[in-house]
């Protein structure tokens, strides 16, 4: 079973690049988020899609954007990479209770 | 808003030692608890859960017990090893809402020495 499905699990950026970060879950769950977790900080949701077609800010969601491209698909734009956003990134899914989630995507800025 | 309130980290124990973690929250009505764990270098994953009042979640030598007149769900284990060591987070989800989003506390990191 795939699970939740991260790519790329590396990335270096330069300051001012674009780029995405794809996931993808095969479980048919409804609701998919993206969290950013950092040294101190435990996870923090930066977008959260509660079902295909909607999306919602989550506690840090400056300089991201957000795509439910369909049920199975969400993912996490940055359009302008800043070192700030130097952290691990986690999808994750779910339907009702207990989150499944991807490997992460750990990306530097430099 | 919701909140969880974890322990300050990190925690050092020895092989066979007892373990709490604790783990408090800030939500209207009965949220459900959980506890993931996060090994290194790895994804978080479920490792137990409690959706009302007095239950408790299980799972691998892991407990805690849903207290709703203290708000807390503190995780034990009797005899931690060294494959316990990892990151743990206690998380809500809100009251009713099943495709509601999970709040974390800031997790703990656990390392068990031989």
């Amino acid at each position: 079973n795939a699970g939740v499905t991260q790519t790329p699990k590396f990335q270096v950026l330069k300051t001012g690049q674009s780029m995405t970060l794809q996931c993808a879950q095969d479980m048919n769950h409804n609701s998919m988020y993206w969290y950013r977790q950092d040294p101190g900080m435990g996870l923090r949701l930066i977008y959260y899609s509660a079902s295909e077609g909607t999306t919602d800010k989550g506690e840090v969601p400056n300089g991201y954007n957000v795509s439910r491209l369909n049920k199975r698909e969400f993912s996490l734009r940055l359009e302008s990479a800043a070192p700030s956003q130097t952290s691990v990134y986690f999808c994750a899914s779910s339907l009702g209770a207990s989150a499944f989630f991807g490997q992460g995507t750990r990306l530097t800025v430099v | 808003g919701d909140s969880v309130t974890q322990m300050e980290g990190p925690v050092t124990l020895s092989e066979e030692a007892f373990l709490t973690i604790n783990c408090t929250y800030t939500a209207t009505g009965y949220p459900s608890l959980f506890w993931y764990v996060q090994y290194p270098g790895e994804g978080l994953q479920l490792l137990l859960k409690a959706t009302k009042a007095d239950d408790k979640g299980s799972n691998k030598g892991f407990e805690a017990t849903y207290r709703k007149e203290t708000t807390s769900f503190h995780l034990e284990k009797g005899s931690v090893q060294v494959s316990d060591s990892a990151v743990y987070f206690c998380a809500l989800q809100p009251w009713g809402g099943a495709n509601s989003k999970l709040t974390f506390g800031k997790g703990i990191t656990l390392s068990v020495r031989p």
